[in-house]
């Protein structure tokens, strides 16, 4: 595709319910992040992938987030036992590792935890 | 830590106002610097970027920003705002090695009153 997609777009869950969200980067690009913007705050880093290497989870704010990247391309953020502070958007990105450092987003998943 | 501050919330100008939203971030080392805009209903995109050169950088639509090493700064300017300026915009910083990943400040919500 031409850009970033993310699926959902919105997503309504319960307290305590899991959740999947998903990122398919663009084409080609190596390297793949999550954010995430909660209201009246920045964008904060979650987790980055890059191409076959581990993952740096360091963003990840509990062991109820993990995400994986199969096959170098899609990803899937998965949040375990949601809570209401995990209400939020969730945006993916993508970087062609090959030149420049700019950062592709997606439309990103807004999260609503009752 | 690198840390990211706008300290303008939320600016309100009338068309054909001049345009300086402050950007200061917090990094000892290089970095690469953006600037990224969310218009309303869409998802963020690439307004302008420096990583190294010319520390007066000019982005899409008529916007500049000019890097000043000595005040860890990266204002973005305008000259001239149009209504379709209305927008949040978000300066960013990474530092070029490891994970890239971008920290992002709050945001500064601009409204341009027609």
């Amino acid at each position: 595709g031409a850009g970033v997609s993310q699926s959902p777009s919105n997503k309504v869950t319960e307290k305590g319910k899991d959740v999947e969200l998903r990122c398919d980067p663009i084409s080609g690009h190596t390297a793949l992040y999550w954010y995430r913007q909660s209201l009246g705050q920045g964008l904060e880093f979650l987790i980055y992938f890059q191409g076959n290497s581990a993952p740096d989870k360091s963003g990840l704010p509990s062991d109820r987030f993990s995400a994986e990247r199969t096959g170098g391309s899609v990803s899937t953020l998965t949040i375990q036992r949601t809570q209401q502070e995990d209400s939020a958007v969730y945006l993916c990105a993508s970087r062609q590792d090959r030149g420049g450092n700019e950062q592709f987003f997606g439309p990103g998943t807004r999260l609503t935890v009752l | 830590a690198q840390s990211v501050s706008q300290h303008n919330h939320h600016v309100i100008l009338s068309e054909a106002a001049s345009l300086e939203l402050g950007c200061n971030y917090s990094y000892g080392g290089t970095v690469n610097l953006f600037w990224y805009v969310q218009y309303p209903g869409q998802h963020l995109q690439l307004l302008l970027k420096y990583f190294s050169g010319d520390p007066l950088v000019k982005g899409i639509k008529g916007f500049e920003a000019e890097f000043i090493k000595s005040k860890f700064s990266f204002n973005l300017r305008k000259p001239s705002v149009q209504w379709s300026d209305t927008a949040e915009y978000f300066c960013a910083v990474n530092a070029p090695s490891g994970a890239n990943n971008l920290f992002f400040g709050t945001g500064t919500r601009l409204t341009v009153i027609p």
